[in-house]
């Protein structure tokens, strides 16, 4: 069984704070992407990583896929009202298989 | 607005209804998704149609029951439904039914009376 774990499953900051979550997986995967949830929408894609090692950034958003491609971290810098929702990572393991979705670390940034 | 509309936004249903949930993609892929989404469970993936296909079934109970006409539409007809199936039903579309990003809809929330 291929197990995705993201943590923490909650977090709760106040606005300018930093913030880490991240996500792990039992298995070594070939590509893992980052989708934002805002209440009452679907999920947005935010970034795919592919490289092991790899480090992509987004404006105050900063992605890490792990070497060993088991692993990816999300850290946020001085995060904003507007940063509050779901983060879901998701991956794809191998072949003409889905993708399959964490259960996201839900984010709560007050002003 | 990601190319990907779900109908209705909102269904409230007793248990012997049938009603069907609708969504539609302009994006020219060739892959359609159905998931569910409850509070405190991962997204769980229903059905996938590719090439209007199906190719997955993750052992959905048959009072879901999925139609795919044709590549930009897919749909999920609902019968003697159960109030444990109330949540967040999404559909996604993607260019192929691997590991390709996934465009979502902004889902139908169900309750289940």
């Amino acid at each position: 069984t291929q197990l995705l774990e993201q943590s923490p499953q909650f977090l709760s900051i106040q606005e300018g704070e930093n913030l880490t979550v991240y996500c792990n997986s039992s298995s070594v995967f070939s590509s893992l992407q980052w989708y934002r949830q805002e209440p009452g929408e679907g999920p947005v894609l935010l970034v795919t990583v592919v490289t092991g090692g790899e480090v992509k950034k987004l404006k105050r958003l900063t992605f890490q896929f792990g070497d060993a491609r088991k692993d990816s971290s999300l850290h946020i810098t001085a995060a904003q009202p507007g940063d509050t929702g779901l983060y879901l990572c998701a991956v794809h393991f191998s072949g003409n298989t889905p993708l399959v979705f964490g259960k996201g670390t839900r984010l709560s940034v007050i002003a | 607005e990601t190319g990907v509309t779900q109908t209705p936004r909102h269904l409230v249903m007793g248990m012997t209804n049938k009603k069907s949930l609708k969504c539609e993609q302009h994006l020219g892929h060739n892959a359609m998704y159905w998931y569910k989404q409850s509070a405190k469970k991962p997204l769980e993936l229903m059905f996938v149609y590719n090439f209007k296909e199906q190719t997955e079934n993750n052992s959905v109970p048959s009072r879901f029951s999925p139609e795919c006409p044709n590549s930009s539409h897919l749909f999920l007809h609902l019968h003697t439904l159960q109030p444990e199936d109330s949540a967040l039903y999404l559909c996604a579309s993607s260019q192929a039914g691997g590991g390709e990003t996934q465009y979502f809809g902004p889902g139908t929330r169900l309750l289940v009376l």
